[in-house]
């Protein structure tokens, strides 16, 4: 089975709303990526984030070891948000990421 | 942030010819890699690359396939001879480190489209 589960699949909202997007993994993390993939295809790194919380403007990425997961928070969200969010496990000590299958978010206006 | 660049931005070939996808990695780093995504599909691991050698490959990394990066030139992907399937855009990413201590910085892709 997949070992990087992202959910929800898909995800509609209304601008200014705030979004939870999850990553859950079911091996042991080196480290976890997130980023945004456009509409057209080219990745945007958003967080580096082995443990604990970071911030970035609206966004927010915790990624909690023991319980094996890791959540991105979009606040007050706006249309240009919309695109796929991604998450990425590296597990072993080559730089290899497993990427899960993304999270489709569209903001309507 | 860091930039990777990718050459060509789209190559569209015949089956069975020879294709090579070009990448310059950010300066400093050390670790290469190339990613495959089949349109609407998974991102998915191929091959990465450190110190002149490949360090690990999926099963996606066919016997066609081969990696290079000749001293202070570009990481390139080479497919030999391309076939159908391979259709798909391929992401170079580079990293300073690895094993957790390593961020990855993806190029904006090569869509290349086998005939």
């Amino acid at each position: 089975g997949q070992q990087v589960q992202q959910s929800p699949a898909s995800l509609v909202l209304q601008e200014g709303e705030n979004a939870e997007l999850q990553c859950n993994f079911s091996t042991s993390l080196n480290s976890m990526q997130w980023f945004y993939q456009r509409p057209g295809g080219s990745l945007v790194s958003l967080f580096y984030n082995p443990s604990g919380t970071k911030h970035s403007g609206r966004l927010t990425s915790t990624t909690v070891i023991k319980e094996r997961r890791s959540s991105l928070h979009i606040s007050s969200s706006q249309t240009t948000d919309s695109g796929t969010y991604l998450c990425a496990l590296e597990t072993g000590n080559t730089g290899k990421l497993i990427f899960g299958l993304g999270t489709t978010l569209q903001v309507q206006p | 942030g860091p930039k990777v660049l990718q050459i060509p931005s789209h190559q569209i070939i015949d089956m069975g010819q020879m294709v090579t996808l070009n990448c310059d990695p950010v300066s400093n780093h050390l670790y290469f890699y190339w990613y495959k995504q089949i349109l609407g599909q998974q991102m998915e691991f191929l091959v990465n690359f450190y110190n002149g050698k490949v360090m690990e490959k999926s099963k996606l990394f066919k016997d066609q396939f081969s990696v290079e990066r000749p001293d202070g030139s570009y990481f390139t992907l080479k497919i030999q001879p391309t076939a159908l399937e391979d259709s798909a855009v391929y992401f170079c990413a580079s990293s300073l480190l690895t094993g957790g201590d390593a961020e990855q910085f993806f190029g904006p892709g090569t869509r290349l489209t086998v005939l």
